[in-house]
């Protein structure tokens, strides 16, 4: 049974470009989650998505960053136009129902 | 809005020592405590929770945890710890009816041989 799966680990872009990142929750669990660490702090929460809601984006910056969870697929999270600052490791994490999350890897943007 | 806090930043430790991590958060409803721990260049491993029931918690590698609900508590311990426990410690909480989990900042445990 496969844990999170997120891709890429590392990831670069130079200032104005576009990050996607990939999360594949654990099987059978349709909660998603997430998070954002930036250096020297804990994680902060971003958005909660169920396949194709979002039920929390109270965490996301209100320009560039969107979420989404389709039916099929992985989520995904996309950073427009990206600046140094958004600089950090992103982990997702899925759920079922109430339950303790479950963590992927994470993914590290940098921005140059 | 619920917030958790981490009493130590930084915490160095000679093994067979004990260890315990202060970790309090501010919500006047119920919830559901969490710890995490995160080796270096790891993703965030579950440790132990605490849902309902018995307020002292056993968890896996020996951590244990005691849910205080008079002081908005949820310490962590262990009594002995190896060099294999450096890592980074997180506390987090989200409430009975939801599932969002707020993070405090995280505790670097770090144990010389």
């Amino acid at each position: 049974n496969a844990g999170v799966m997120q891709n890429p680990r590392h990831l670069v872009r130079r200032r104005g470009q576009e990050a996607r990142l990939r999360c594949s929750p654990m099987k059978g669990h349709s909660h998603v989650y997430w998070y954002r660490q930036l250096p020297e702090e804990g994680l902060k929460f971003m958005v909660y998505l169920q396949k194709e809601n979002i039920i929390d984006e109270s965490g996301m910056p209100k320009e560039r960053f969107s979420a989404e969870f389709p039916k099929e697929g992985p989520s995904i999270l996309r950073i427009q136009q990206v600046v140094r600052g958004d600089s950090a490791a992103y982990f997702c994490a899925s759920s079922l129902e109430n339950t303790e999350a479950f963590f992927g890897q994470g993914t590290r943007l940098t921005v140059v | 809005a619920q917030s958790v806090s981490q009493h130590n930043h930084h915490v160095i430790l000679s093994e067979a020592a004990s260890l315990e991590l202060g970790c309090n958060y501010s919500y006047g409803g119920t919830v559901n405590l969490f710890w995490y721990v995160q080796y270096p260049g790891q993703h965030l491993q579950l440790l132990l929770k605490y849902f309902s029931g018995d307020p002292l918690v056993k968890g896996i590698k020996g951590f244990e945890a005691e849910f205080i609900k008079s002081k908005f508590s949820f310490n962590l311990r262990k009594p002995s710890v190896q060099w294999s426990d450096t890592a980074e410690y997180f506390c987090a909480v989200n409430r009975a009816a939801g599932n969002k989990l707020t993070f405090g900042g995280g505790t670097r445990v770090l144990v010389k041989p």
